[in-house]
């Protein structure tokens, strides 16, 4: 079964701009079923959505996050990426990638494990 | 955007005792509601989807029910590995979260 894994930078300065990878590897790759999604939990607190793409580069992004966030996909690397940019404290987290079927009967079935990003000087 | 409420934020409960989580969404959402269960340092892992289908894999203990505003995750015998915090996730619209409720031992 798939499996997902978050990579990137661990410390970011602030204005300056987050990157952050998720890399399928698995039996499968990243598939035309799927929706690829980054969600976000800074230490102690809840879950926020950030936004998905569909391996076709369709995306759609968290309205109070649109005005920073961008996500590409590359199938050819099994890859697909997050950029925010102009980042503050507030967007230290603990970032994680996660696959969705598209059907809103079910829920995200594979996450990564997340990955870590502080934001300071 | 679709708010959800869960309650309680937080319990106390012991092995054995039947748990019971509400979450309760700003408008209707038909059957569109996940459950999570988190543990410190791990990812979310899917306990339910479509309000009340329960995962391949999950114990049968857990169980959830409800349908536009108001849904439900019980566990009807509380065991060690329960110990987590869960949230809902509504996918009607763009997702959203519940703010979250841990699960703590008395």
């Amino acid at each position: 079964q798939v499996q997902l894994q978050e990579s990137g930078p661990g410390l970011v300065k602030p204005s300056e701009t987050l990157s952050l990878t998720c890399t399928a590897s698995g039996d499968s790759f990243i598939s035309d079923n799927y929706f690829y999604n980054w969600i976000r939990q800074p230490a102690g607190k809840g879950l926020e959505w950030i936004g998905r793409i569909y391996p076709n580069g369709r995306t759609m992004y968290s309205p109070s996050l649109r005005s920073r966030v961008s996500m590409s996909v590359d199938m050819s690397k099994n890859q697909f990426s997050l950029k925010m940019n102009s980042v503050t404290a507030a967007d230290t987290a603990v970032y994680f990638c996660a696959r969705w079927s598209g059907y809103s009967d079910d829920g995200f079935d594979i996450w990564g494990q997340g990955t870590m990003v502080t934001v300071s000087s | 955007d679709i708010q959800l409420t869960q309650s309680p934020s937080f319990l106390s409960a012991s092995v054995g005792d039947r748990v019971t989580i509400t979450c309760r969404a700003s408008q209707g959402i038909t059957n569109y509601l996940a459950w999570y269960q988190q543990k410190p340092g791990k990812a979310p892992k899917l306990l339910i989807s479509g309000a009340s289908t329960l995962q391949s894999g999950v114990p049968s203990r857990f169980s959830g029910s409800g349908s536009e505003t108001e849904f439900t995750l019980i566990i009807s015998s509380l065991q060690p590995e329960d110990f987590a915090t869960y949230y809902c996730q509504q996918l009607d619209s763009y997702p959203t979260f519940g703010q979250g409720t841990k699960v703590d031992i008395k």
